[in-house]
């Protein structure tokens, strides 16, 4: 059972661009909402986390905003860079101890020169 | 770069073979994971390990065997595995298992079942 759902699978942006990636997560007792980012060869790493007591975070050209009522969160990369092109993972889980990360299916996103 | 490290990274194997994967963290976190990544799909949670005790076995099969033999060190024991089997395998380490905390996660090895 797919308890995140993420979508594009793919991404295409021009340099300078606004990336947007969305999610949306069935379990309401979710309360911890953190996107990764994984380059080739590598493994995913934390970029920007969210809890549901606020509707938008923003760190540098990443923004985080989320919607409660919708059980809809999304990723969104401000003046897209080269550098920016990877896979982004949105995640999700109770903060509790011994409660697992729920995954999203990934997006690959190209940001062209 | 992230403190965990894997080997090997790269990793080609018959279905009859027996090998395994290692896992080490220099982070001084007390839980251990095991994640499978496959094309397209969510990376899929294998095992937990929180002060070296296995709290959680995603319903794995058999022939993948986790061991745990201190807080730093986390091995995946592989036999009789099948070509499904193939994929990106991810090991990740926090300070404890609370969903909130931050997996910090290592490159990855690679497995090709033959």
């Amino acid at each position: 059972q797919q308890q995140v759902k993420q979508s594009p699978q793919s991404l295409i942006v021009q340099k300078g661009g606004i990336s947007i990636i969305n999610c949306a997560y069935e379990n309401t007792a979710f309360d911890y909402f953190p996107w990764y980012q994984q380059f080739p060869g590598k493994g995913p790493a934390l970029l920007i986390a969210i809890r549901p007591d606020v509707s938008e975070k923003k760190e540098g050209r990443f923004t985080i905003s989320f919607n409660k009522s919708a059980k809809q969160f999304s990723l969104h990369i401000m003046d897209s860079q080269p550098g920016d092109s990877a896979t982004y993972f949105c995640a999700a889980s109770k903060e509790t101890s011994g409660s697992r990360l729920t995954f999203g299916e990934g997006t690959q996103l190209t940001v062209n020169p | 770069e992230t403190g965990v490290t894997q080997t090997p990274r790269h990793l080609v194997m018959g279905m009859t073979n027996k090998k395994s994967l290692k896992c080490e963290q220099h982070l001084g976190h007390n839980a251990m994971y095991w994640y499978k990544q496959s094309a397209k799909k969510p990376l899929e949670l294998m095992f937990v390990y929180n002060f070296k005790e296995q709290t959680e076995n995603n319903s794995v099969p058999s022939r993948f065997s986790p061991e745990c033999p201190n807080s730093s060190h986390l091995f995946l024991h592989l036999h009789t595995l099948q070509p499904e089997d193939s994929a990106l395998y991810l090991c990740a380490s926090s300070p404890s298992p609370r969903g909130s905390d931050t997996q910090y996660f290592g490159p990855g090895t690679r497995l090709t079942v033959l």
